[in-house]
């Protein structure tokens, strides 16, 4: 059982560079999340999917793109990167229940030169 | 916009001290309040959460004190130890257009040995 699989790990890109985070659960939850980290601000929400075949914006959601593809599999694109989106990314996931916690990958650590 | 005040942004402590780590949010259809414990390189786990009916939730080391009427809660580890040095987030969640969780800014304690 490996919970939430993120790769890849980390990732250095110029600006102007696309790429694609990819995430996978295996705990059958209907809801997944992109959160971003960054030092003192907490984690802010990207995009999340409620359930397979929604999608809806996130407190941050300039200059990313997500596809839910099927149930497991929730992935985050960067259509051109920024300095400004160098950043710790999270997926998460959870039940559709307001008292289910998150359960967090590993994250990506990403820089944009 | 939704927010969670957290504080302080960093605490250190005495290995067998206590640790406390305040929160406050202002939206009143938030109704689960989990803290997650974050290690270096890894993400956020949830530590232990509450619901706002319940004035305190203890488990082992780790209380939740929770007042309603001041849209504030706080975490306290007792007998605090080494191995509790880690991140922690506050965090709030409701059905305030669909299931968001949103976190505080974060506190990074270190116990001293």
């Amino acid at each position: 059982n490996a919970g939430v699989t993120q790769t890849p790990k980390f990732q250095v890109l110029k600006t102007g560079q696309s790429m694609t985070l990819q995430c996978a659960q295996d705990m059958n939850h209907n809801s997944m999340y992109w959160y971003r980290q960054d030092p003192g601000m907490g984690l802010r929400l990207i995009y999340y999917s409620a359930s397979e075949g929604t999608t809806d914006k996130g407190e941050v959601p300039n200059g990313y793109n997500v596809s839910r593809l099927n149930k497991r599999e929730f992935s985050l694109r960067l259509e051109s990167a920024a300095p400004s989106q160098t950043s710790v990314y999270f997926c998460a996931s959870s039940q559709v229940r307001g008292d289910s916690p998150l359960h967090f990958g590993n994250g990506t650590r990403l820089t944009v030169t | 916009q939704q927010q969670v005040k957290q504080s302080p942004q960093s605490l250190i402590v005495q290995k067998g001290g206590i640790s406390i780590i305040n929160c406050a949010y202002e939206n009143t259809a938030f109704d689960y309040f989990p803290w997650y414990q974050q290690f270096p390189g890894k993400g956020p786990a949830l530590l232990i959460a509450i619901r706002p009916d319940v004035s305190e939730k203890k488990e082992g080391r780790f209380t939740i004190s929770f007042n309603k009427s001041a849209k504030q809660f706080s975490l306290h580890i007792m007998d605090s130890q080494p191995g509790d040095s880690a991140t922690y987030f506050c965090a709030a969640q409701g059905n305030t257009g669909g299931f968001k969780t949103i976190f505080g800014a974060g506190t990074r304690l270190f116990v001293k040995a």
